[in-house]
């Protein structure tokens, strides 16, 4: 069974940063590209960043290229996404979702359930 | 700036069928975009439902499918039942990076 649990959410202060973590399980994690999409409460879903499964490739949305990166450690089956200099505005849950082979992470099948990150003071 | 637009709410009756649709402001939605469609139900993740316009997940149920429409990418649902209320999102690519639209409600009632 896939499962895709996210951590390291939490309050954080404006320009502070944070580590979101997605452990996966159930599949051949190496094999498949991973992506992250966030959700502003009670608004929409916006796609955030996505990695390649061996982590050579990487993309970004223009609005958060720069202040973002996104890794993976196919040793222990865990995708990352480092946030920096973080604004009210990124206040939202984070989720991690997996694609549907090594280089198509523009297809995703299966989501972790959420970590919600609030920036605030 | 680019902009993926979806109906912002629809209404169907049981066992009815609706079409919902995904546009792009950068022109007609092709193939080349691999348009997903995704099922957001109050307090749960996001569930997908069609890849690549048109393909079926394992557990898509068959009364959803998706095409191309009008220069839109879009979803139908024939056959609803009451449980498919729900927020519909749809997802493009862009050649690198990839845009959701704002989300359909569909009521069933």
């Amino acid at each position: 069974e896939v499962q895709l649990v996210e951590s390291g959410g939490g309050l954080v202060q404006p320009g502070g940063s944070l580590r979101l973590s997605c452990a996966a399980s159930g599949f051949t994690f190496s094999s498949y590209a991973m992506s992250w999409v966030r959700q502003t409460p009670g608004k929409g879903l916006e796609w955030v960043s996505a990695i390649s499964g061996s982590g050579g490739t990487t993309y970004y949305a223009d609005s958060l290229k720069g202040r973002i990166t996104i890794s993976r450690d196919n040793s222990k089956n865990t995708l990352y996404l480092q946030m920096n200099s973080l604004r009210a505005e990124d206040t939202a849950v984070y989720y991690c979702a997996k694609g549907t082979s090594r280089g198509t992470y523009y297809n995703l099948d299966y989501w972790g359930q959420g970590t919600l990150v609030t920036v605030s003071s | 700036q680019t902009v993926v637009t979806q109906e912002p709410s629809l209404t169907v009756s049981p066992g009815g069928t609706v079409t919902l649709t995904c546009a792009s402001s950068t022109g007609a939605v092709t193939s080349g975009y691999y348009p997903n469609w995704f099922q957001q139900k109050p307090g749960q993740a996001p569930r997908a439902l069609i890849y690549s316009t048109s393909n079926k997940h394992s557990w898509t149920p068959a009364r959803f499918s998706g095409s191309l429409l009008g220069g839109k990418a879009a979803l139908t649902l024939s056959g609803v039942q009451p449980e498919d209320e729900a927020e519909y999102y749809c997802l493009l690519y862009y050649g690198g990076a990839q845009l959701f639209g704002g989300g359909t409600k569909l009521t069933v009632l």
